[in-house]
């Protein structure tokens, strides 16, 4: 499967642990991005990076969140100290030269 | 402020009706529009965007800058379009998505 793969898919954590979750995007694509879903929402822009550069971060991502994406591939996502409000699904996508986006399977956080 | 509405949650239609499903945005400036669907177990996946002029599945949507609308619709509905649907902005280039808060689709038989 060459699409975007995002690792663990299902992650439980109690209140105040930390999480890392993991993107890969497509191959050939240079452009990653995060989002968040909570239940009937769309999904929200955390993050955005051009090769290994962070080019836009939302008001969403609190001093608690940290993305990294170090050699322009894969991406990680932390949260530190997690809270019950953490809990959704993260997604990531990756895009090339056009602007369409290919989104992963998503990660489900569940914060107790 | 950008932002995209979809005013029905959820919208249900018999096989072989006519679908719309409703999108209103508003964005300053030149979005790029995109219907995203999502299909029970599957990843978020791009349906159609407003520049390909182009239709999927049989779906079509139109932009009406005058109404800063981009319904998504479809003559004859089938049972595999029931699905999540969202619709989606960005600016130009390789930006974010703007998402709505979607539109589930049930297609009766």
């Amino acid at each position: 499967d060459t699409g975007v793969s995002q690792d663990p898919r299902h992650k439980i954590t109690k209140r105040g642990q930390n999480v890392t979750f993991r993107c890969d995007p497509i191959s050939e694509h240079n452009r990653l991005y995060w989002y968040r879903q909570t239940l009937g929402q769309g999904p929200e822009f955390l993050t955005y990076f051009q090769n290994e550069a962070q080019l836009e971060k939302s008001r969403l991502l609190s001093d608690r969140f940290s993305a990294e994406r170090p050699k322009g591939s894969f991406s990680t996502l932390e949260i530190q100290r997690t809270e019950q409000g953490d809990s959704a699904m993260y997604l990531c996508a990756s895009s090339g030269r056009s602007n369409r986006q290919f989104f992963g399977p998503g990660t489900r956080l569940t914060v107790l | 402020a950008q932002r995209v509405t979809q005013p029905e949650k959820l919208l249900s239609v018999f096989k072989g009706a006519p679908v719309e499903l409703k999108c209103n945005y508003s964005y300053s400036g030149s979005p790029e529009l995109f219907w995203y669907v999502q299909y029970s177990r599957q990843r978020l996946q791009l349906l159609l965007r407003h520049i390909s002029r182009e239709s999927i599945k049989g779906f079509t949507a139109d932009l009406n800058k005058g109404e800063t609308s981009f319904h998504l619709k479809k003559p004859f509905a089938q049972e595999e379009d029931s699905a999540m649907y969202y619709c989606a902005l960005s600016g130009q280039g390789a930006q974010k998505l703007v998402f709505g808060q979607g539109t589930r689709l049930t297609i009766n038989p």
